[in-house]
């Protein structure tokens, strides 16, 4: 299994990024997927879940309305639209695997993380 | 101000046992199952217990176990080793917020 994020960067505030995941390894479109981002020096806070067939998405509220989770099953691909972005959306994103049935817990793999610098 | 509740540091000598605390409520360790995650600094978390069985994935040592006793759980590492010096999250999916949350953390140092 491997999962492998690419799309961060430095981006001024009020501005867009699409970050993705790249996945292999397994059967992708039989999980669910998330994204879970990391503050420097904080903890883990979750920021969206989309179920195994895309039909499932679930935001956390700091991102709710500026954040949009997709994934293309043929590519094996997950993917975070982040617009509106702020300075507290600095940090390390992470995507990870969900459970084969449902869309919870647990995250059995993760990928290794890409950043995301919001500053102007 | 994480809704699941973890000490900030713990610490213990090679060879000692420790446990990491996690508190919540009804409405995620209550009826939920709990996962544990490893990170060492400038890693990605890594799953060390999971389900309410307590299931390690396979290339965790049995030294890593997990509990659950209504609103909270615990991982104990026991013959405690330098490596073991991460932090360590708790995890829970939440029925009010509908959505997973995590503890805070636990920074271990192993003296």
């Amino acid at each position: 299994v491997q999962l492998v994020e690419s799309g961060g960067g430095v981006v001024q505030p009020g501005t867009s990024l699409r970050l993705s995941c790249a996945a292999s390894g397994f059967t992708f479109s039989s999980y669910a997927m998330h994204w879970v981002r990391q503050a420097p020096g904080k903890g883990l806070e979750w920021v969206a879940l989309i179920s195994y067939d895309g039909t499932i998405k679930f935001y956390a509220d700091s991102v709710k309305g500026r954040f949009t989770i997709s994934r293309d099953n043929s590519k094996n691909t997950l993917s975070l639209q982040m617009n509106s972005l702020r300075p507290e959306d600095t940090a390390v994103f992470y995507c990870a695997r969900g459970p084969q049935s449902g869309y919870d817990l647990p995250f059995d793999y993760w990928g290794q993380g890409t950043l995301v610098t919001v500053s102007s | 101000q994480s809704v699941l509740t973890q000490p900030p540091s713990a610490s213990g000598t090679p060879g000692q046992r420790v446990t990491i605390s996690c508190s919540g409520s009804n409405s995620n360790i209550g009826s939920n199952a709990v996962s544990w995650y490893q990170q060492v600094p400038g890693m990605a978390p890594k799953l060390l217990i999971y389900n309410y069985n307590h299931l390690r994935p396979s290339g965790v040592p049995d030294r890593f176990s997990g509990s659950r006793s209504g609103t909270s759980a615990s991982l104990a590492i026991s013959g405690l080793q330098s490596e073991d010096e991460a932090d360590y999250y708790c995890a829970a999916w939440d029925d009010r917020l509908h959505s997973p949350i995590f503890g805070g953390g636990t920074t271990l140092t192993v003296l």
